[in-house]
């Protein structure tokens, strides 16, 4: 069965710039979250969604947004970047508890 | 979100050791006590899960130990290899019909199994 998915893997953009970060779930997971990864820090949780509802953000400007989608595939969006947001992305789906991370998008911001 | 602290930050065991790595929460409403294993590069992957009803979870030469009344719980790694060389996250969360709430992180611990 395939895992998590997240596309790009890699991407390069300048501050001020927007960006867009997509998800697939394990097929049956009907939870989606995203966490952002600091080099050297444990994720921080920003968004959870579930049945296409956000269930639970995390303390994150409102530059950060997302949505779920009748597939249950999700977006990030992040807009005006700063040199902060460079990070490892990571989406975790979830069947009820437990949550299945995927590879993650590694974002640099310059 | 209230923080998990984690210690050690950094662990180096012999091979066939145990290694073991602790984490004490605040938040009395966490209900549910994961154990993440991430390489370079690589996601984090679930390794194990305690809820607060029993006190010690195995799983093969994982195990985690959980103290309620301390608010902490433990990861020991039995007969540990040179390929359980990664960095270790515990998290917690509270759980309610609806399903879980986002995880809360420690700041992880990086391991290295000498040969």
């Amino acid at each position: 069965d395939a895992g998590v998915t997240q596309s790009p893997t890699h991407l390069i953009k300048t501050r001020g710039q927007h960006v867009t970060l997509r998800c697939s779930p394990i097929s049956g997971h009907k939870s989606v979250s995203w966490y952002q990864q600091v080099l050297g820090q444990g994720p921080q949780f920003i968004f959870q969604y579930y049945e296409k509802e956000e269930r639970g953000r995390g303390n994150f400007p409102d530059r950060f947004s997302a949505r779920q989608f009748p597939n249950y595939s999700s977006e990030l969006n992040v807009n005006a970047l700063l040199l902060g947001d460079s990070a490892l992305y990571l989406c975790a789906s979830s069947p009820v508890v437990e949550q299945f991370f995927g590879p993650g998008t590694r974002l640099t911001v310059l | 979100q209230q923080q998990v602290k984690q210690s050690p930050q950094s662990l180096i065991v012999q091979k066939g050791g145990i290694s073991i790595i602790n984490c004490a929460y605040e938040n009395t409403a966490f209900d549910y006590f994961p154990w993440y294993q991430q390489f370079p590069g690589k996601g984090p992957a679930l390794l194990i899960a305690i809820r607060p009803d029993v006190s010690e979870k195995k799983e093969g030469r994982f195990t985690i130990s959980f103290n309620k009344s301390a608010k902490q719980f433990s990861l020991h790694i039995m007969d540990s290899q040179p390929g359980d060389s990664a960095t270790y996250f515990c998290a917690a969360t509270s759980y309610s019909g609806g399903g879980a709430d986002g995880l809360t992180f420690g700041k992880g611990t990086h391991l290295i199994i000498q040969p």
